[in-house]
Formats: C-alpha cells, structure tokens, sequence
C-alpha cells in the first residue's frame, strides 16, 4: 500500500531564512502531489501541487520539487515569515483516475522572530 | 473557488449519543467526497470515501456500522459517529472532489465526547 512519509518531524528557522521540507512516498504509481499547511485546528490548507510529469513547481515563495527516480519531494519557502509557521503535510494520490490521497506524517515548521 | 463548508466546527456529546457532521461544496458538484480523522499531532487518516449516490467505501479497520456515511447529493454529505464514546474524540475532516484531481477540505470538526 501507499506510504507517504516525513523525514524529520520538527524544524526551526529563522525569520528570512529559506525553509526546506522533504517528504518520500513509496507507491511508483502516484502521479499527484500536494502540499498542505495546517494551521491549528483548522483544516489543510492547500500550497502547491506538482504532476509526475514535471520535475519543479514555483508559487509565491514556494517551490516543489520532485525526484520520482528515488519518490521524493520537498517543499521549499523562500524569505519564511512568522506566518509560515505550521504544519506542513505532503500528500499523494494513489495513481491514475484514483483520486485518494495519503498524507505524510507532518512536519512542524516553527519560525522565530 | 472550490469552497467546502464544514459543519459544526465542533461540538461536544455524551457517551452513547450519535452525532452528525456535515460536509457541504458550496460552489462546485463533488462526485467524491473524502472523511478523514486527525489524532493531536498526527497525520489526517482517510476514513472512506464516498461517492454521490453509491455506498461509501470504508478503509480498513474503519467500522462502517459505526461511521455512518451518506452522500445524498452532489453538494452533500454527512458522517454520522453512533455511539459516540470517548475514544472516538478527535479532529474529523472531509474533502471533496470534483473529479478533476483536485481537492478541497473543510475546515473540521472538532468532536469531543464526555
């Protein structure tokens, strides 16, 4: 089955600083996915998403990048401000016209001042 | 755009009450609608998935006699926990599709049961 996961749980920056997050998924079939921002007790909030069939992503101040070869990506935030911080989850879906997804374990993002 | 309307944001039952929570699209037609649990500080767990006129389809070790799940409409569904019980407290959150590989989540329902 699918997993989705993190490699570290918590990160610390400063503010100004580029924050990096990094996810692996393990199901070669995903062709979707997102990144969320999950401020407490609210619901995700979506970032940004990427295809398989692309290898980067660029929003405002983010980027994701994707590495199917070894199923990784990473969400990267440019400048991070103290709004930035959150929950970040990377999420994947299962494949073709399957559209449930599969959450990553979460990665806090802390932002100091 | 793609808005989903979450209802109530949480609410607090007794032991043994069923409680009903609302997933509504308010701009689009969601042919599939997601119910996911969120435990403190972990990861959004699907629950089923359900689509518009059909039986949800239920993850594994999800009781479905216990997760009620009806996707009446194509705006519309709703997850009801019967007998309700403490450890069924957590974050619920839905999402929905309109089949176009994107998705929108609700904004949660906090449940707390005493």
């Amino acid at each position: 089955g699918e997993s989705v996961g993190l490699h570290l749980p918590t990160l610390s920056v400063q503010e100004g600083d580029n924050s990096i997050i990094n996810c692996a998924y393990s199901n070669s079939a995903s062709d979707y996915f997102i990144w969320y921002k999950q401020e407490s007790g609210k619901g995700p909030q979506f970032i940004i998403d990427i295809r398989s069939n692309m290898d980067k992503r660029q929003g405002q101040r983010v980027t994701v990048l994707l590495n199917k070869t070894v199923k990784h990506l990473s969400l990267q935030i440019a400048a991070t401000q103290p709004g930035d911080s959150a929950v970040y989850f990377c999420a994947a879906n299962s494949g073709g016209s399957n559209y449930k997804l599969t959450f990553g374990k979460g990665t806090l993002l802390t932002v100091n001042p | 755009g793609a808005v989903v309307s979450q209802h109530p944001s949480w609410v607090i039952c007794k032991s043994g009450t069923s409680v009903k929570i609302e997933c509504r699209s308010l701009d689009f037609q969601a042919t599939t609608m997601f119910w996911y649990r969120q435990f403190p500080k972990q990861s959004l767990m699907l629950m089923a998935t359900s689509n518009e006129g059909s039986k949800a389809t239920y993850e594994q070790g999800v009781e479905k006699d216990k997760f009620l799940i009806n996707h009446a409409s194509l705006t519309l569904s709703t997850l009801t926990v019967t007998s309700a019980h403490p450890e069924d407290s957590s974050f619920y959150i839905c999402s929905a599709s309109a089949g176009t590989g994107a998705f929108s989540f609700g904004q949660g329902t906090r449940l707390t049961v005493v």
